[in-house]
This record gives structure tokens, sequence and C-alpha cells, in this order.
């Protein structure tokens, strides 16, 4: 079956950075994307990744490797608001998204 | 970026009855709409994709004549949740993406809050 792993829940202090771990296992794969999601809301875009590496994009930066399956969504400078739920979701090889559970990010002054 | 527009944001109705929930992209066309259930402190799931002129392609455990699906124009798909009970009180979230950037990112709507009393 597909699976995408991610903690349920990390806490940090502000001004710090965090760092969100993600692994999966997909029927082929065709990119790895990171969402933000505020109580309430819908998911909002952060980044994608199809290639090794990373991708930076202010505050936050996104690393792939493919070959191990994983992930990782860091976050400098972390401000209150970005209190929130951070989902790790995968393209498989039907360009269907498959989407992990979330991780709920508790950010303390 | 791309806006994708949902209405309402927000129902409340009572068992047996039915809604419906509008999916519009603003600016963009799109063949392909995904609607997503959201439970509290759960994951996206994909319920349906809905395909401009044809049918919907329902996921499995999704019973196709409770959530129908009604995409007939390239701007705007439908969800209506026939005999709503409380069970399907939920988040729905509709999604889609422009020709240009459907590999590589999804627009979602502003999400429905259905509650079934």
């Amino acid at each position: 079956g597909q699976n995408i792993d991610q903690p349920t829940e990390m806490t940090a202090t502000e001004g710090a950075i965090v760092q969100i771990n993600c692994t999966y296992q997909t029927s082929g794969f065709n990119g790895l994307f990171w969402y933000q999601q505020h109580a309430g809301e819908a998911p909002t875009f952060l980044s994608y990744n199809v290639l090794d590496g990373l991708e930076e994009k202010g505050r936050f930066s996104s690393f792939l490797s493919r070959s191990k399956g994983y992930s990782y969504l860091l976050l400098k400078e972390l401000q209150m608001k970005d209190s929130a739920s951070y989902l790790c979701a995968v393209k498989d090889s039907n360009y269907q998204l498959i989407w992990g559970a979330g991780t709920k990010l508790i950010i303390k002054p | 970026g791309a806006v994708v527009s949902q209405h309402p944001s927000w129902v409340i109705c009572k068992s047996g009855t039915s809604v419906k929930i509008e999916c519009r992209s603003l600016d963009f066309q799109a063949t392909t709409m995904f609607w997503y259930r959201q439970f509290p402190k759960q994951s996206l799931m994909l319920m349906a994709t809905s395909n401009e002129g044809s049918k919907a392609t329902y996921e499995q455990g999704v019973e196709k004549d409770k959530f129908l699906i009604n995409h007939a124009s390239l701007t705007l798909s439908t969800l209506t949740v026939t005999s709503a009970h409380p069970e399907d009180s939920s988040f729905y979230i509709c999604s889609a993406s422009p020709p240009s950037s459907e590999n590589t990112e999804a627009f979602f709507g502003q999400g429905t809050r259905l509650t079934v009393v």
C-alpha cells in the first residue's frame, strides 16, 4: 500500500528553527509537496520537490532524497503565525496526490 | 496564483436533507477538479475526481449515489451530499490546477464545513 509518515505534533520556540520530516512509500513518484493548513482552512502551497536536493524559499526550505523516500521541511526564524499543520503529499505514478496526516506545529513565545 | 472559490464556507442542515457545494475556478479553465473530505485531526481524503463533460471517478468506499458530482462547465463543479446524516459532518475541500501547473501545484477552495444535525 501507499504510505506517508510524518510526526503528529511538534513544538518549537519563536525565533528558532524546526525541521519536519516526511517519509513515503508510494507506487511511483512524480513530486513531493508541502502544504500549510491553519485550522478550519484549506491548505496553501509551500513547496514542490521533484529532484534530489534542497529548495529554498525565504524562511522555508524543503529537501528531498528520492533514494531514501525522505523529505523535510525546514522553517527558520519561527513566527507565531507559523503555528499550523504542515502536510506532506506525494504524487504517485498516476499523478494522484497521496497525503500525509499532517504535523501540527505549536510555536511558543 | 490561480484562484479556486468554494461556496458555502459553512452550512448546517437537518438530517435527511441534501446540501450542494460549489467549486469554481475563477481565472482558469479546469477539465478536472478534485473533491476531498477531512475529518478532525486527519489527513485529506480524496473522494472523487470530477471530469468536465463526463462522469466523475469515485474512490473506493465513496458512495456515488450519495455524493453526486456534476462538472457541467470548465469552471464549475458541484458536490451534492444527498440524504445527509450526522456522520457526513466534515470539512469538504475542492482543488484544481491550471493546465500550466497541473503537475506542480494544486489550488484549493476555501473549504466547506458541513454540520448535519
